[in-house]
């Protein structure tokens, strides 16, 4: 079992959609999370971070993290052509904080 | 601000050779992170170094190696080289590795080996 279950999609939604992008995590020493934007032939950009159960938002991401369920999602409203990309999720625990643990990562299509 | 700068961007290699990729970190930025990223995954994670000692190693091989000079750049090194290390290598900043200083990507070098 990986530590970090991704579902790899493809995602495709219209433009002006609500998007739900969810991970899964095996280890409860995972304390801290993130979700990272990866276009295509570029470097993961960082989008949210949070180490707290409960939401977090940024514009127009929001980042939920359910520690009870070892659950973690990330919402995006009013998607954008521009918002297609492959979504990464991560996590850590604080005595490696070195080492991070990404999914495998969720290709989005928003369809103009 | 520059953001985290690799060299080269591309780079072709045969079986058995040998490879240096290098990184320039974030002004500031004094813990550096490599990940390999095979196509269709998410990155994994190589090394770490913070003030140019290694603080976290990853589950791979010994070919590869690394580490950081005194301006905080560093470079990773894979000796004889598999088809299996084809990947992009991507390297990360933080200012100082903790947790609470979330990591910030290059746009990694593209390593194919033939």
């Amino acid at each position: 079992q990986k530590e970090v279950e991704q579902d790899p999609g493809p995602l495709s939604v219209p433009e002006g959609a609500i998007v739900s992008l969810n991970c899964t995590y095996s280890n409860s020493a995972f304390q801290y999370f993130m979700w990272y934007r990866q276009y295509s032939r570029k470097g993961p950009e960082l989008l949210m971070y949070t180490y707290s159960s409960g939401n977090k938002e940024d514009g127009r991401f929001t980042a939920q993290v359910d520690k009870s369920s070892k659950y973690i999602s990330l919402f995006i409203r009013d998607s954008q052509p521009s918002d297609s990309a492959t979504y990464l999720c991560a996590t850590g625990d604080y005595s490696s904080a070195s080492k991070i643990i990404f999914g495998s990562g969720t290709r989005l299509s928003i369809r103009p | 601000d520059a953001g985290v700068t690799q060299s080269p961007t591309h780079l072709i290699k045969t079986r058995g050779q040998h490879v240096t990729l290098r990184c320039s970190p974030i002004s500031g930025h004094k813990s550096v992170s490599w990940y390999q990223q095979v196509l269709g995954q998410g990155p994994q994670f190589i090394f770490q170094y913070y003030e140019k000692e290694e603080r976290g190693r990853g589950n791979f091989p010994d070919r590869f190696s690394a580490r950081q000079f005194p301006n905080y750049s560093s470079e990773l090194n894979v000796n004889a080289l598999l088809l299996g290390d084809s990947a992009l290598y991507l390297c990360a900043s933080s200012h100082d590795g903790q947790y609470d200083q979330p990591q910030h990507f290059g746009d990694g070098t593209r390593l194919s080996i033939l």
